[in-house]
């Protein structure tokens, strides 16, 4: 079936560094790609998406390109705050229902 | 704008004891889902609505019931409460296209079974 891997965490890193949490996905067709961010104590919240081939979601200075021939969907920053600390779940859409990955948990040095 | 609403934020349920978590969207959203975030699991489907009158199962169903009378309630019922019920649990919503749009989430409901 379906599913979504992503790398496990935590991921610690310093103020400034460049990000990269990495995501591949299996699935039939050609779903839409998420990630999700969720800060402590909170519900997820959309941070950005792509619907099809090529398409690269942005968003408060992350950025994902959808990846057919890889069937990845990696997320990237070129500088961290440490605001950003948080936990970070890739996610594909199929048939309305979404599927998440396990969450990669971010701690951000000042 | 209120979003997507849960209640209770907290609950402490003894064993088989039954309650009701319940969700609201003021948003006028079609799809509505449950899901339990566990630690190291993810999140994993519960149970979700297309519409008023519709639900259906998702990954993990079982102790769970739900029910969709209305476009902006859809209440989560554990009849039996179990220690494996322990978890958290979010709501969600979106248009029916949710390819194009994502979920709105509530904020959670932290339950602990004793």
């Amino acid at each position: 079936g379906d599913s979504v891997t992503q790398m496990e965490g935590p991921v610690t890193l310093s103020e400034e560094a460049f990000l990269t949490i990495n995501c591949t996905y299996t699935a039939t067709g050609y779903p839409s790609l998420f990630w999700y961010v969720q800060y402590p104590g909170e519900g997820l919240q959309l941070l950005l998406k792509a619907t099809k081939a090529d398409d690269k979601g942005s968003n408060k200075g992350f950025e994902a390109t959808y990846r057919k021939e890889t069937t990845s969907f990696h997320l990237e920053k070129g500088s961290v705050q440490v605001s950003d600390s948080a936990v970070y779940f890739c996610a594909l859409n199929r048939d309305d229902k979404i599927i998440f990955g396990k969450g990669t948990r971010l701690h951000i040095l000042p | 704008n209120a979003g997507v609403t849960q209640t209770p934020k907290f609950q402490v349920l003894k064993t088989g004891q039954s309650m009701t978590l319940q969700c609201a969207q003021d948003m006028n959203h079609e799809y509505m889902s449950w899901y339990r975030q566990d630690p190291g699991m993810g999140l994993r489907l519960i149970h979700y609505s297309v519409g008023a009158g519709i639900t259906d199962q998702g990954e993990v169903p079982n102790g769970y019931n739900v029910s969709r009378s209305t476009t902006e309630d859809f209440p989560l019922r554990l009849l039996s409460a179990a220690p494996s019920q322990t978890s958290v649990y979010f709501c969600a919503s979106s248009p029916i296209q949710s390819q194009a749009y994502g979920y709105t989430f509530g904020s959670g409901t932290r339950l602990t079974v004793v």
